[in-house]
């Protein structure tokens, strides 16, 4: 069992928005702000698509978008598109002892 | 560019112990802050953080884990090591190395293609 809770599956029609909540504690995702995304495509690395909590590294697109809200995080892809059907993966900071927790996994449909 | 690069056996039996390298170019693990890490992900299944080494040879490791687990650098020839020991059939995963560009951020921004590892006898 994963660290932090995600939906198993989100789906949406091309163009929609969907948002993926990640789930966390006050030891992890509530203290701070260091929740990353992470998406993958079947048989290929991860991507890193959203850092600290909402920032977006060069080359993503501005349709992908985090926040954060106590102890859970959110990645919403907005205007959806074929190309975004993938899993997705967040991961947080969780204190000196613990390091790093991901969540376990979402896989985004477009239908 | 960055890159990395898994390398190690495809197929270890159990007890054994699996040693994968990671070969990277276009940063340094000597430049401050810089970071190498260890994922897994076991196949149909979630990413699980192995450990990290740090630019000042600073190392962490996975709780659950972190009795079977070593990692080292090789600063001169761009290399990050990772030894496993006991090897057991529910270790089969594909093996990754990403980079965290500043240790303090914990986010890994370039990943390696992986490595499928399978135990078996």
């Amino acid at each position: 069992q994963s660290a932090l809770t995600q939906p198993a599956s989100v789906s949406g029609s091309p163009g929609q928005s969907i948002t993926i909540s990640c789930t966390g504690t006050s030891s992890d995702v509530g203290s701070y702000n260091l929740v990353s995304w992470y998406q993958q495509h079947p048989g290929k690395a991860p991507k890193l698509m959203i850092y600290e909590g909402s920032k977006r590294p060069s080359g993503v697109s501005n349709r992908f978008s985090g926040s954060k809200s106590g102890n859970t995080a959110s990645l919403t892809v907005s205007g959806l598109q074929a190309e975004d059907e993938a899993d997705y993966y967040c991961c947080s900071y969780a204190g000196s002892s613990t390091s790093v927790v991901f969540g376990g996994g979402t896989k985004l449909t477009v239908l | 560019q960055v890159t990395l690069r898994e390398s190690g056996p495809a197929l270890v039996k159990p007890t054994q112990t699996l040693t994968l390298t990671c070969t990277f170019s276009g940063f340094s693990l000597s430049t401050s802050s810089m970071c190498v890490s260890w994922i897994r992900q076991p196949p149909g299944k979630a990413l699980e953080w192995l450990a990290r080494i740090d630019w000042d040879d600073d190392k962490y490791y996975s709780t659950s884990l972190k009795t079977r687990l070593t990692i080292s650098k090789d600063t001169s020839k761009n290399q990050v090591v990772l030894t496993m020991t006991n090897m057991d059939p529910v270790d089969t995963a594909t093996y990754y190395c990403a980079r965290i560009p500043d240790g303090s951020r914990w986010y890994f921004d370039y990943w390696g293609q992986g490595t499928l590892v399978t135990v078996s006898s």
